[in-house]
């Protein structure tokens, strides 16, 4: 069975603050996502990774970047935490479609409700 | 760009009757697309995907190409149906364009 997981289920933080949310998988997946999830926006990405070392940019990158020193964790960063970056981020996992064939699915975690004050 | 519309917010039905949640893209290709789910308290999830044609929980979803649909239906609705419903897009490489979603409402 697929386990992502996140560091935090809630964060508090203030603005300015540096923030660091966590994701890992145990099933060896190539790729990695980082979305995040608004009311009447849906799921938009931020940023996405191939392979270790290796990073995509997503549609919404700026203010965010990340870190993928492993294959099963990927970090987000807020380098500077701003109110609008309160939101639900979810962090996803996938197999390479090689692997995959035709059956390709994301596996997402429980989720980090973040609060910039 | 690729995109998906969900065009409800929120659809309201009572226990037993239809349901279609719906969904329209915008793709230059042959596309692969999904429904997921995410149930109060839980993590998003596959529900079903196109390809399979597959009835997952009594839910469907035709992939139509002339209306560029891929409405999700289910004859008769279920309590336990309630949750917020996401139409998604695979995109080159294995990026998922997610619609906006809908909350489906079953009422008793």
């Amino acid at each position: 069975d697929v386990k992502v997981t996140q560091s935090s289920r809630y964060l508090v933080k203030r603005t300015g603050e540096k923030v660091f949310l966590e994701c890992v998988q145990d099933m060896d997946h190539e790729n990695m996502f980082w979305y995040r999830q608004d009311p009447g926006l849906g799921l938009r990405l931020i940023y996405f990774s191939y392979d270790v070392k290796m990073k995509e940019k997503g549609d919404i990158p700026e203010g965010y970047s990340v870190s993928r020193e492993k294959k099963e964790r990927f970090s987000l960063i807020l380098e500077s935490a701003s109110t609008n970056q309160t939101s639900m981020y979810l962090c996803a996992s996938s197999s390479a479609p090689s692997k995959a064939g035709a059956l390709y699915e994301q596996y997402f975690g429980p989720g980090t409700r973040l609060t910039v004050t | 760009a690729q995109r998906v519309t969900q065009p409800e917010k929120l659809l309201s039905v009572f226990k037993g009757a239809p349901v279609e949640l719906k969904c329209n893209y915008s793709y230059s290709g042959s596309p692969e697309l999904f429904w997921y789910v995410q149930y109060s308290r839980q993590r998003l999830q596959l529900l079903l995907r196109h390809i399979s044609r597959e009835s997952i929980k009594g839910f469907t979803a035709d992939l139509n190409k002339g209306e560029t649909s891929f409405h999700l239906k289910k004859p008769f609705a279920q309590e336990e149906d309630s949750a917020m419903y996401y139409c998604a897009l695979l995109e080159y490489g294995n990026k998922l364009v997610f619609g906006a979603g809908t909350i489906l409402r079953v009422k008793s």
